[in-house]
Parts: structure tokens; sequence; C-alpha cells
């Protein structure tokens, strides 16, 4: 069964911190991954990765992918309250996503 | 201004009653999907569709019908709905597999 399972569920950090999210998937016919913020509302893009070992990077958010092992992780460096949310991963497959459960992340002023 | 537009944005009904949410998009995307948003469950896909004409079952498409007769508008329909089915729904098209979102509906069955 495909799947996709993000760590950790929550997190509360400082201004200024930097977090790591992770992603992990199990998707059959893989075609790419993608990160989404979410806030109050709909999912905006992030990243979208379909190549192993390349980094993608927008402003203070970076992002690369591991399809040996099979994750993905995103940086937020010098974190704000601003990026709190509840950050999406998910893998397409042929015709299919599959989304994880999301990262809650909370940055105190 | 390219988007995905949703209708209605909420609804509160009753079981059983019959309701469809619209959902069109002005991007001339060929794939569009839908979605359903529960606590501790993430984003489910309900049914995708890759082109006018050609839909299929996601993860979770008990409960739903959508059709596809025209590129732009793929709607969802609840034919009975129940207290189940209370959810936030988006709808989505998609490009190079890059997805847009509309803005989401929030149903309440009763």
């Amino acid at each position: 069964e495909d799947k996709v399972v993000q760590s950790p569920l929550s997190l509360v950090v400082h201004e200024g911190d930097t977090v790591t999210l992770n992603c992990s998937y199990e998707v059959t016919n893989f075609r790419s991954l993608l990160w989404y913020k979410q806030e109050k509302k709909a999912p905006t893009f992030l990243f979208m990765l379909t190549s192993s070992g390349i980094e993608k990077k927008s402003g203070r958010l970076s992002s690369i992918l591991d399809k040996k092992e099979l994750f993905s992780i995103l940086n937020i460096t010098a974190t704000q309250t601003g990026d709190s949310a509840v950050y999406l991963c998910a893998v397409s497959g042929t015709y299919k996503y599959i989304f994880g459960t999301g990262t809650r992340l909370k940055v105190l002023a | 201004e390219a988007q995905v537009t949703q209708n209605p944005r909420y609804l509160i009904t009753v079981t059983g009653k019959k309701l469809t949410v619209t959902c069109s998009q002005n991007m001339n995307h060929e794939y569009m999907s839908w979605y359903r948003q529960d606590p501790g469950l993430g984003l489910r896909q309900i049914y995708y569709s890759m082109n006018v004409e050609v839909t299929d079952k996601g993860d979770v498409p008990e409960g739903y019908k959508v059709s596809r007769k025209e590129k732009r508008n793929f709607p969802l329909i609840l034919e009975s709905p129940s207290p189940n089915q209370t959810s936030l729904y988006f709808c989505a098209s998609s490009f190079m597999n890059e997805q847009f979102f509309g803005p989401g509906t929030r149903l309440t069955v009763l």
C-alpha cells in the first residue's frame, strides 16, 4: 500500500532557529515529491523534486530528495513567526497523489 | 489570474439531501482532482480526472461521484450525504505534477 510518513508531527521553535522536516515514502511508480505550506486555507506550493541529490532553494527554505533511501527533507533556516503553518509532503505516483499527515510548525517570537 | 474556484465555500446540509460542489479552473489543465482533509488524516484523494470523460477513483471514493464533461469543470457529487462526509474539501488542477488548489469547501452534514 502506498504511504507517505512525515515527522515530527509537530514542532515548536523560537524565531531564528533552523528546522528540518522529514518525509519518507513508499509509492508505486514514483514521479515526483512535492512540499506544500498550509496555513488556515488551501495548501500553497513550495517545491517539486524529481531527481535525487539536487537541492531546491527558495529564500530560507530548501529541500532535497533521496530516491534511494526514499525520503526528502525540508529545511527552514532563520525561522520567523510567519513560517508557522502545517507543512505537507505529497508524492505523485501514476495519476495519484499520496499526502502525508503533515508537520505542524509553530515559531515563537 | 490563474486560479481554481470552488462553490460553495461553506455548506451545512442534512443527511440524504443530494448536493454538488463545483470546481472550475482557468489554466487549461488536463488533470484535476478532489481531496478531503480531516484532522489527523491529512489530505486524501477522492477522485481524479486525467482529461475530459476520463476519471478514476482515488483512495476514498465511497459515497462520491464525479463527472468531467468539459476541461475546465470537475464537479463533486454527493448523492446521499452522511455525517461521516463532514469534512474540508479541496479541488486541485495539475500541470507537470505541480498542483494548484482551490480555496476549499467546508461541508457539514447533520
